[in-house]
């Protein structure tokens, strides 16, 4: 199994600013995923980001509130732009092994926007 | 439109006795479904995978059967302990991963 880390692992933003998420894989893998989990909900997806070509996002996401990285294929980055008191989530990263396509997730990023 | 649906929302259950989590699909032609454990403000815990082609899947106390046909799957937790108390995720990969809302379950010693 894959083990995932996730940088910070929580925040307090105020209103109008924006957060970088860092999200680091210990093996190479080519599809990585943002999903982000509001107060008392499931887990949504954001994007799918693979190495080497544009993010593809969700309905309801856009590239200009959240921009994706994928600069090699253990690490990618999710920003949360303008934020909001509505972004306030844990956002997690999660990888896929690509023989079972069995996910994993990282810790989370808990982010409180005031 | 493909749903998955986790009933019941919640459940306590004093220690040592069974746990049966139940998760129901909409369109049977899944890739796999998984099974999460989900503690407070944490990431996600991969417990079982159950493949398309597969009826159940085993590790330690957790049993994972899955019917595709009536679009169901159940994870059974056996001799459950104050330990297993988290929120338990089903989630079905039709493409992409998609997720029930989850059952929290309380273990009391």
């Amino acid at each position: 199994s894959a083990v995932i880390s996730q940088k910070p692992s929580r925040d307090i933003c105020q209103r109008g600013t924006s957060l970088t998420i860092q999200c680091q894989v210990d093996s190479q893998v080519t599809m990585m995923f943002w999903y982000r989990q509001q107060p008392g909900q499931s887990l949504t997806l954001i994007a799918t980001a693979n190495q080497g070509s544009e993010a593809t996002y969700e309905s309801g996401f856009v590239i200009d509130k959240f921009p994706i990285s994928r600069p090699n294929l253990t690490f990618s980055t999710l920003t949360v732009s303008n934020m909001s008191p509505e972004d306030s989530s844990i956002y997690l990263c999660s990888v896929e092994d690509w023989q079972t396509y069995e996910q994993y997730f990282g810790p989370g990023t808990r982010l409180t926007v005031t | 439109k493909q749903e998955v649906t986790q009933i019941p929302a919640a459940l306590s259950v004093p220690e040592g006795e069974n746990l049966v989590l139940n998760c129901s699909f909409t369109d049977s032609a899944i890739y796999n479904l998984q099974w999460f454990r989900q503690d407070p403000g944490k990431g996600l815990t991969s417990l079982l995978l159950i493949q398309s082609s597969q009826r159940e899947q085993t590790s330690g106390r957790l049993n994972a059967s899955l019917d595709k046909s009536s679009g169901r799957s159940t994870l059974y937790i056996a001799a459950s302990q104050p330990g297993d108390s988290a929120t338990y995720l089903c989630a079905v990969q039709w493409g992409k991963l998609q997720f029930g809302a989850g059952t929290q379950v309380v273990v009391t010693p």
